[in-house]
């Protein structure tokens, strides 16, 4: 079964002060891992999606890494609108179920001005 | 370019009752989702239609079911509802799978 796990499950960090979350996962055939953030109320809102091990994805204060097990979402300088859950899910890419995103909890990320 | 619309944006039923909840995919996209979302097991899959086809189905009880329509727009009921069905029903929509997917604002259910 596939599994995504994420920490941590909280952060709190000061204006300007860079961080990771991370994002552990293991899946049958990695067909793509996504980050989401959502913000509370609302739905995720797509960010990035990595396809494979040394790929790379960069908007503005956030910059995406992926191996072979586990995936980072470097936070560079936030800011307090940056503030929201982060989800990371992963898409398998072989045998049955291969149309579904299995999600992690996610990490609450606060940034206090 | 419109997002994805879910209607109602919130609904309150009781135990027992039926409820039916709506979503429009973006325009072209033939893939939807539907994730259930709860602060205990955070989002998990219930299904996924493709050109009115079913192609895969989570782990809940029958009770939860989904149909998609010739224009894409999806719907998917619960019956016999129960407070356990108390959650954020979110529903995403993609040109294919492989490209990801764009989520709705979803339809925040409360059971009493």
């Amino acid at each position: 079964e596939d599994q995504v796990t994420q920490s941590p499950e909280a952060l709190r960090l000061q204006e300007g002060e860079s961080s990771s979350l991370n994002c552990s996962y293991t899946v049958s055939g990695l067909r793509g891992l996504f980050w989401y953030r959502q913000d509370p109320g609302k739905g995720p809102e797509f960010l990035f999606t990595l396809y494979s091990a040394g790929e790379e994805k960069e908007k503005e204060r956030l910059k995406a890494t992926l191996t072979k097990k586990e995936s980072f979402l470097h936070i560079t300088a936030p800011k307090p609108e940056d503030s929201a859950t982060y989800l990371c899910a992963v898409r398998r890419g072989s045998g049955g179920s291969n149309y579904k995103l299995t999600f992690g909890k996610g990490t609450l990320l606060t940034v206090n001005p | 370019k419109a997002g994805v619309t879910q209607t109602p944006r919130y609904l309150i039923k009781t135990r027992g009752q039926q409820v039916t909840l709506s979503c429009s995919p973006i325009s072209g996209h033939r893939s939807v989702s539907w994730y259930q979302q709860t602060p205990g097991q955070g989002l998990q899959f219930l299904f996924e239609y493709f050109s009115e086809t079913q192609r895969n189905k989570g782990n809940f009880p029958g009770r939860f079911s989904g149909r998609q329509f010739s224009n894409s727009r999806s719907e998917m009921n619960v019956s016999t509802l129960e407070l356990g069905d108390s959650a954020l029903y979110l529903c995403a929509s993609s040109l294919e799978a492989v490209y990801g997917y764009t989520f709705g604002s979803g339809t925040r259910l409360t059971v009493v």
